[in-house]
């Protein structure tokens, strides 16, 4: 059973159209990433959430924001997505132990299936 | 110097072949290190975690050498199925969240 699950799995948008991407887990981990890849690059992380807690780098586009109601849901909203947005949206989690060892689970990260956007 | 550096490739290798790959890291005071699977169009998948000692599994055996500063992924007896592309993974800081950086990934062509 899939235990990151992201919806919808394929999404198509108009120039500027706002569109949010789900993402829900059944791990109760309480660190949750959204990730931006395009061909034939590594997943770039564009924020991700440290239980409520929102950390954002440095070079995300205020264009992207997220949302994490509670434990399980996190969104990535678009506000006004542009042709260059179109990639895939990955959803990972991953449980944070401060103190652990090294050799624990610790930053081990399990990814959604994506979500496929396109931008029209 | 990017923060993970994978050569890219592709790799082409006949099946039941040997190969590696090596991910190299700048940052210094990374603590935790990985191997992810992802195949076209898909998830990345966690392969292994990489440990100081080295690890194995099955035909898989990672290796980190702390003083180069870089990891490695041996694939022995290779099968079609192993065909995909290779993410290192490296983890750096110290203290509270550490960040997670993405190699560009090695592409593995496993050919009958």
């Amino acid at each position: 059973d899939a235990m990151v699950i992201q919806n919808p799995r394929y999404q198509v948008t108009q120039f500027g159209k706002p569109v949010t991407l789900s993402c829900s887990q059944t791990l109760n981990h309480n660190v949750m990433y959204w990730y931006q890849q395009k061909s034939s690059q590594a997943p770039k992380l564009l924020f991700h959430y440290y239980d409520k807690d929102f950390n954002n780098e440095a070079d995300t586009p205020d264009n992207f924001q997220s949302r994490r109601p509670n434990t399980s849901f996190c969104f990535l909203d678009i506000r006004s997505p542009g042709l260059g947005d179109a990639a895939m949206y990955l959803c990972a989690t991953s449980r944070e132990i401060p103190g652990s060892e090294i050799h624990s689970a610790k930053n081990i990260q399990y990814f959604g299936a994506g979500t496929r956007l396109s931008v029209l | 110097r990017k923060e993970v550096e994978q050569d890219p490739g592709p790799f082409n290798v006949p099946e039941g072949a040997t190969v590696a790959f090596n991910c190299t890291y700048s940052n210094s005071a990374s603590q935790s290190f990985f191997w992810y699977r992802q195949d076209c169009r898909k998830e990345p998948k966690l392969l292994m975690s990489v440990y100081s000692s080295g690890n194995e599994d099955g035909r898989f055996t990672a290796q980190l050498n702390r003083a180069s500063q870089y990891i490695s992924l041996l694939i022995r007896d290779s099968k079609l199925s192993d065909s995909a592309t290779y993410l290192c993974v490296v983890n750096g800081g110290s203290g509270g969240y550490q960040k997670v950086t993405f190699g560009t990934g090695t592409k593995l062509q496993v050919i009958p």
